[in-house]
């Protein structure tokens, strides 16, 4: 079984502050994508990163695939309540779209 | 949102009982899954299709069946309930190629 391993598992910081999440595996991945989910809702997808060593930028949100495409990062800058959320990644192993892989999730908490 | 509806969206039952959830899309998208949410795993594959009555298992299939007798809708089935199925399942749907998959917004089972 491939992992995907998530850090940290719980994250609470104040308005304003900058924050990393890593999602981490041994496997390699053809490409991995991060979700956002809210309570009572189903995740929803904020990017996906397909070529190693690629970052993207969402608003305020940066993600970066890693060189050997086994690990990836989320950084938040001047995190806001309204990002309070559970983060996952997701890989596709071997070019597998029908079997992602999904991390165990960081939640974050942004206090006002 | 993706036309994706899940139903019920709570369901408490006791154990040994038969319990169907149902996944319903308006999208017309080949691909549909079913996950199962708990803590400290994330998501996990149950089983998922790839057209009519054309399904195949994910990692956690043991204790479910599955049966999409037409595109837009995709049955989960416990045959006989046990404790350790409780959670919240989540189906998902995606079209051709690379599209990412969207999910629904969950379905809250308790086997007491």
């Amino acid at each position: 079984t491939q992992l995907l391993e998530q850090s940290p598992q719980f994250l609470s910081i104040q308005e304003g502050e900058n924050l990393t999440v890593y999602c981490n595996s041994s496997s390699v991945f053809s490409s991995l994508q991060w979700y956002r989910q809210e309570p009572g809702e189903g995740p929803v997808l904020l990017v996906t990163v397909v070529t190693g060593g690629e970052v993207k930028k969402l608003k305020r949100l940066t993600f970066q695939f890693g060189d050997a495409r086994k690990d990836s990062s989320l950084h938040i800058t001047a995190a806001q309540p309204g990002d309070t959320g559970l983060y996952l990644c997701a890989g596709a192993p071997g070019g597998a779209t029908n079997k992602l892989i999904f991390g165990t999730g960081t939640l974050l908490a942004v206090q006002p | 949102d993706a036309g994706i509806t899940q139903s019920p969206r709570h369901k408490v039952t006791e154990t040994g009982t038969p319990v169907t959830l149902r996944c319903h899309q308006t999208e017309n998208h080949r691909y549909m899954y079913w996950y199962r949410q708990d803590p400290g795993h994330g998501l996990r594959l149950i089983h998922y299709s790839y057209g009519v009555k054309d399904t195949d298992k994910g990692e956690v299939s043991d204790g479910y069946s599955v049966s999409r007798s037409k595109t837009e809708d995709f049955l989960l089935t416990l045959e006989s309930a046990t404790s350790s199925q409780t959670s919240v399942y989540f189906c998902a749907i995606r079209g051709q190629g690379d599209q990412p998959q969207h999910f629904g917004d969950g379905t809250r089972l308790s086997i007491l």
